[in-house]
């Protein structure tokens, strides 16, 4: 059972250049989220989705998009790379019945803008 | 407005002593959801407890415990025995049922804790 699988796990990027960070999950999870972690710092999060079709900006949305075709993937496209972008990314999953079940990380993909 | 508060960026314990790790919240729904995770240096997400708001108990998993004091609208974690590998970031979570955050999953800052031998 994979779980939450993210990829590429490591990443440098010159300014404005764009990338796709994938995130897939296994679990038929209908929740889906993406978070940044700046160094020593919390995770802030992006943007999420509850459901192919349907997703909704968290804190720091400005400089990602989002998608969401399938129950599966959920990438977050980064345009226009800019060095404030530098951070790990974590991607998330959950089957939100009730708010007792608890959200599956991926391994993160720590992205460096130079 | 901050939803979740973490206000210790730091914390020492020695081991095989008991610690607790603060966490306080804020939200206008009647139905949310608290959880803990503990990120080790290694970087991953690693889940530890949950506590419901409805729940009339505080959660206990193995050697961590919830002291959900639900009108103070905090959400404590205590570990028991601290182990040398306790040593991590840890991550309070709020999950709300209701209204425009539906489902949103929001983090505290973290606290490190650091457990001496």
């Amino acid at each position: 059972n994979a779980g939450v699988t993210q990829t590429p796990k490591f990443r440098i990027l010159k300014i404005g250049q764009s990338m796709t960070l994938q995130c897939t999950q296994d679990m038929n999870h209908n929740y889906m989220y993406w978070y940044r972690q700046d160094p020593g710092m919390g995770l802030k999060l992006i943007y999420y989705s509850v459901g192919a079709g349907i997703t909704d900006k968290g804190e720091v949305p400005n400089g990602y998009n989002v998608s969401r075709s399938t129950t599966e993937d959920f990438p977050l496209r980064l345009e226009l790379a800019a060095p404030s972008q530098t951070s790990v990314y974590f991607c998330a999953s959950s089957l939100l019945q009730e708010t007792n079940t608890e959200a599956f990380f991926g391994q993160g993909t720590r992205l460096t803008v130079v | 407005a901050q939803k979740i508060t973490q206000t210790q960026p730091g914390m020492f314990v020695q081991e095989k002593e008991a610690v607790t790790l603060d966490c306080t919240y804020d939200t206008s729904d009647q139905s949310y959801g608290l959880f803990w995770y503990k990120q080790p240096s290694s970087g991953e997400m690693i889940f530890l407890i949950y506590q419901g708001s409805y729940d009339e108990q505080n959660a206990t998993e193995g050697r961590y415990s919830l002291n959900f004091q639900k009108a103070r609208k905090s959400a404590n974690l205590v570990i028991s025995a601290s182990q040398l590998g306790d040593s991590a970031m840890y991550f309070c979570a709020m999950r709300e049922a209701l209204g425009t955050s539906y489902g949103k999953l929001t983090f505290g800052q973290g606290t490190i804790l650091t457990v001496h031998p």
